[in-house]
């Protein structure tokens, strides 16, 4: 089934503990975008990618870091996470980044 | 002010048309997109629109586009329970930073 994948579903750590949330899609897609989504502020993109080795800041990315090592996959980090970051997190993958974006399940991360 | 703008709150009798309105400020916009999220899920790509069209139809739905005022909108004819959901309206400039999305709009059936 062609899909985007992230895990965890659900995280809560503590303040400056660093984590990753992982991001995987099997349909061979050029695009890949993370955002965030926070009560009465709608999606805000933080970090996207047009491919391999190349990525790009969003809208919001302070705190954020991301790799693409391999097309599939497109790792968020928090080096140091702080209360804040306590969102709804959303990655989603284009084959033509014009076409729609195919989004995965979302990460509900708890930052205390 | 915001790229993409939309109501945040439609509610509707079960039967009805939602008509669901969006407005976007960049005028370089080429495609334009209607996603839906129920509760706990991902979004959902309902349907898109290329700028150089007006409207497009699928079964149930209905994207108008007034491209001289920048208004996008989302009919859904028939409404029912399952519609319940947040819309939200994105813009692709045509660059490959992804998506602008609205703040979506929360469609609320009524019995």
């Amino acid at each position: 089934e062609a899909q985007v994948t992230q895990n965890p579903r659900y995280l809560i750590t503590v303040t400056g503990k660093k984590l990753t949330v992982t991001c995987s899609q099997n349909m061979n897609h050029e695009y890949m975008s993370w955002y965030r989504q926070d009560p009465g502020l709608g999606l805000r993109q933080i970090y996207y990618s047009m491919n391999v080795e190349v990525t790009d800041k969003g809208d919001v990315p302070e705190g954020y870091k991301v790799s693409r090592k391999e097309k599939r996959n497109f790792p968020l980090i928090l080096e140091s996470p702080s209360p804040n970051q306590t969102s709804l997190y959303f990655c989603a993958s284009s084959l033509t980044g014009v076409q729609g974006y195919t989004f995965g399940s979302g990460t509900r991360l708890t930052v205390v | 002010g915001e790229d993409v703008e939309q109501s945040l709150f439609l509610s509707v009798r079960e039967g009805d048309s939602s008509v669901i309105n969006c407005t976007y400020t960049d005028s370089s916009s080429t495609y334009l997109y209607w996603y839906k999220q129920e509760p706990g899920a991902g979004l959902q790509l309902l349907t898109y629109i290329f700028s150089n069209m007006d409207m497009k139809q699928d079964q149930r739905l209905t994207v108008l586009l007034n491209k001289k005022d920048k208004h996008l909108s989302l009919r859904i004819a028939d409404t029912q329970t399952g519609d319940s959901a947040i819309y939200f309206c994105a813009e692709n400039r045509g660059g490959a930073d992804g998506l602008t999305f609205g703040k979506g709009t929360h469609l609320i059936i009524q019995p």
